[in-house]
């Protein structure tokens, strides 16, 4: 099946630092990816969609200054987190989209990134 | 404004009876909903979504779910449970507003399927 990865599955920083979170398609190209947050409490937000060589399309309320989205390849989209601080800290997850010879898509998603801010 | 709510928290369901995960929304607009499970130590996975057209959508591992406008629901069922399919279930509801879109999900609900 489709698998979707995510690098670093953990990452520790300090406030006012930037840190880059990588999403990669391992067996098919995806033309769009998601980027999602995953809150405490288990509530999804999903922030931005991301297209393979175009701007990201960020949902209502999402700083795109501070998530700044880049899908430069058709397996690779990152979300860099800018200046990034103790609220920022969170589970942060993506996915992809492939596209199925009958028409529609799948959606698949990577294992996420834990991401906490000292 | 946009809400999405899942009002039970844990759903408890023998093994080979129906199972019906509630969700319920509250946009301006039409609504796009969409159904998501998380098995445990895996992640995320996509079941189904409704855009439009017939009201009774049918997904991935036989699961269906029906929207229905009057009510605003977009319930979750599955006529026989299965032990596997005990998991984190979650609801999204996407729709337009004067900034763009928007998509929330609800807070899940866990699944119980005892043998």
């Amino acid at each position: 099946g489709a698998v979707v990865s995510q690098h670093p599955s953990w990452v520790i920083c300090k406030s006012g630092t930037s840190v880059k979170i990588e999403c990669r398609s391992l067996d098919f190209q995806a033309t769009t990816m998601f980027w999602y947050r995953q809150f405490p409490k288990q509530s999804l937000m999903l922030m931005a969609t991301s297209n393979e060589g175009s701007k990201a399309t960020y949902e209502q309320g999402v700083e795109k200054d501070k998530f700044l989205i880049n899908h430069a390849s058709l397996t690779l989209s990152t979300l860099t987190v800018t200046s990034a601080h103790p609220e920022d800290s969170s589970f942060y997850i993506c996915s992809a989209r492939r596209g199925l010879a009958g028409g529609g898509y799948e959606q698949y998603f990577g294992p996420g990134t834990r991401l906490t801010v000292t | 404004a946009q809400s999405v709510a899942q009002p039970e928290d844990q759903v408890n369901v023998a093994e080979g009876n129906p199972l019906t995960v509630k969700c319920t929304y509250s946009v301006s607009g039409n609504p796009y909903l969409f159904w998501y499970v998380q098995y445990p130590n895996r992640g995320l996975q996509f079941l189904l979504k409704y855009i439009t057209g017939d009201n009774l959508v049918k997904g991935s591992y036989g699961f269906e779910a029906e929207f229905n406008k009057s009510q605003t629901s977009f319930h979750l069922k599955k006529p026989s449970a299965l032990v596997s399919d005990s998991a984190l279930y979650f609801c999204a509801v996407r729709s337009q507003g004067g900034g763009g879109f928007k998509t929330i999900f609800g807070a899940g609900t866990r699944l119980f399927v005892k043998a």
